[in-house]
């Protein structure tokens, strides 16, 4: 089955600075690669998603880009601010109404 | 629109006890999931459902059952409760939006096991 590994599990960065996690996945037949944002004691939400026929999609301070080929995929966030501080999680599934697998999660503290 | 609602919020459960996590949305869509979430280990599917009449084992299936009721509501029974089975459960459903299969996340349900 699919496996979903993400790095780092946390990240400090300063206000202002670029933040970057990185996930992997195990299986080539997923194809569709989505970005959750989960505050404290909050539900997660979806910040941003991929197909697999796209390389790189970008929406204001947030951009994934998905490298097929090596099997990983990366969320960049640019000028962080403090409101971006949360856990994040990627996640993997071979699209609408299959098993989604999710990575363990990333910590991002943005330090004013 | 309520989005995905879950009942009850919190719930704390003796060892060997059952019960059942109620989950139902409002948006008309066809797939939903049930998720576990232990600290540190990130989202763990359960089961999902990619439509009505239909549900599939996740990755944490054992313990757990599971009820399609209809289109709105996806129901998860715990038979004979565990220790192992403390956790945070969401519960979420997903349509079709182009090229996004956003699953929309319900507020969670706290469960305990002593």
């Amino acid at each position: 089955g699919e496996n979903v590994e993400q790095h780092p599990s946390t990240l400090s960065v300063q206000e202002g600075d670029s933040a970057v996690i990185k996930c992997t996945y195990s299986d080539s037949a997923s194809n569709y690669f989505p970005w959750y944002k989960q505050e404290l004691g909050k539900r997660p939400q979806l910040i941003i998603d991929i197909r697999s026929n796209v390389g790189e999609k970008k929406d204001q301070r947030i951009a994934v880009t998905l490298n097929k080929t090596a099997k990983h995929f990366s969320l960049h966030i640019t000028e962080t601010q403090p409101e971006d501080s949360a856990v994040y999680f990627c996640a993997a599934s071979q699209g609408y109404g299959q098993n989604f697998v999710f990575g363990p999660g990333t910590r991002l503290s943005v330090l004013p | 629109n309520a989005g995905v609602t879950q009942t009850p919020k919190f719930q704390v459960l003796k060892t060997g006890q059952s019960m059942t996590l109620q989950c139902a949305q409002d948006m008309n869509h066809n797939s939903m999931y049930w998720y576990r979430q232990d600290p540190g280990m990130g989202l763990r599917l359960i089961y999902y459902s990619a439509s009505e009449g239909t549900t599939d084992k996740g990755e944490v299936p054992n313990g757990y059952n599971v009820s399609r009721l209809n289109k709105r509501e996806f129901s998860l029974r715990l038979e004979s409760a565990a220790p192992s089975q403390t956790s945070v459960y969401f519960c979420a459903s997903s349509e079709i939006g182009g090229s996004s299969y956003e699953q929309y996340f319900g507020p969670g349900t706290r469960l305990t096991v002593t």
